[in-house]
């Protein structure tokens, strides 16, 4: 059975920073593309990082970028999202998700139960 | 960016009866669209890949059409299982994004 966990979420300062975990069990998570989603209170759902399978490609939405940094351990079956600087409008429940095809298209096939950050002082 | 606008964003609706909601994509996206129901407190749960191909494990009655620019999610005979939110998707291109969001309430 296809699981993931995520974890790392917490009350965080305005400029602070965090880093998500997701610990991924029942497939070969070297083989899959990643990504975190999130969704901030009562709105909708929003992508904000793709990685490949070695790492060695990294897309981020406008809105993160230079702040958030995606990386994983296929070692550790472990995804992770080093967050920094954070705003208030980062607010929100962030899912880890694994994309459906090898080639990093499609859906998301899986996803985690989410884990909430919330930034405020 | 693709902008994805989901109508209606909110449907009341007997059980029994026919759903359909529609998505529209700013631009040409081919069949790269997907639809996800959530539930609330629940993660999102895929229903329907590439505008037309049901997820295994979904119920039949829910079904998926189009392409292009516009997509189109019908649920046939309601149940009271279904009251949830329903987003589309598009993975033609980055930025991914997502619908807006239609919630289906159950009268």
């Amino acid at each position: 059975e296809v699981q993931l966990v995520e974890s790392g979420g917490g009350l965080v300062q305005p400029g602070g920073s965090l880093r998500l975990s997701c610990a991924a069990s029942g497939f070969t998570f070297s083989s899959y593309w990643m990504s975190w989603v999130r969704q901030a209170p009562g709105k909708g759902l929003e992508w904000v990082a793709n990685i490949k399978q070695d790492g060695s490609e990294k897309y981020y939405v406008d809105s993160v970028k230079g702040r958030f940094t995606i990386s994983r351990d296929n070692a550790k079956n472990s995804l992770y999202l080093q967050m920094n600087s954070l705003r208030a409008e980062d607010t929100a429940v962030y899912y880890c998700a694994r994309v459906w095809a090898v080639a990093g298209t499609g859906p998301f096939h899986y996803w985690g139960q989410g884990t909430l950050v919330t930034v405020s002082s | 960016e693709i902008v994805l606008t989901q109508s209606p964003d909110f449907q009341s609706v007997t059980p029994k009866e026919k759903v359909t909601i529609t998505c529209r994509a700013s631009q040409s996206i081919g069949s790269s669209l997907h639809w996800y129901q959530q539930k609330p407190d629940q993660s999102p749960k895929l229903l329907i890949k590439y505008a037309s191909q049901s997820f295994s494990g979904v119920p039949s009655r829910f079904s998926g059409s189009g392409s292009g620019t516009d997509f189109t999610l019908t649920i046939n005979s309601l149940e009271a299982e279904d009251a949830a939110t329903y987003y589309c998707h598009q993975s033609s291109s980055l930025p991914r994004t997502f619908g807006q969001g239609t919630k289906v309430e159950i009268k």
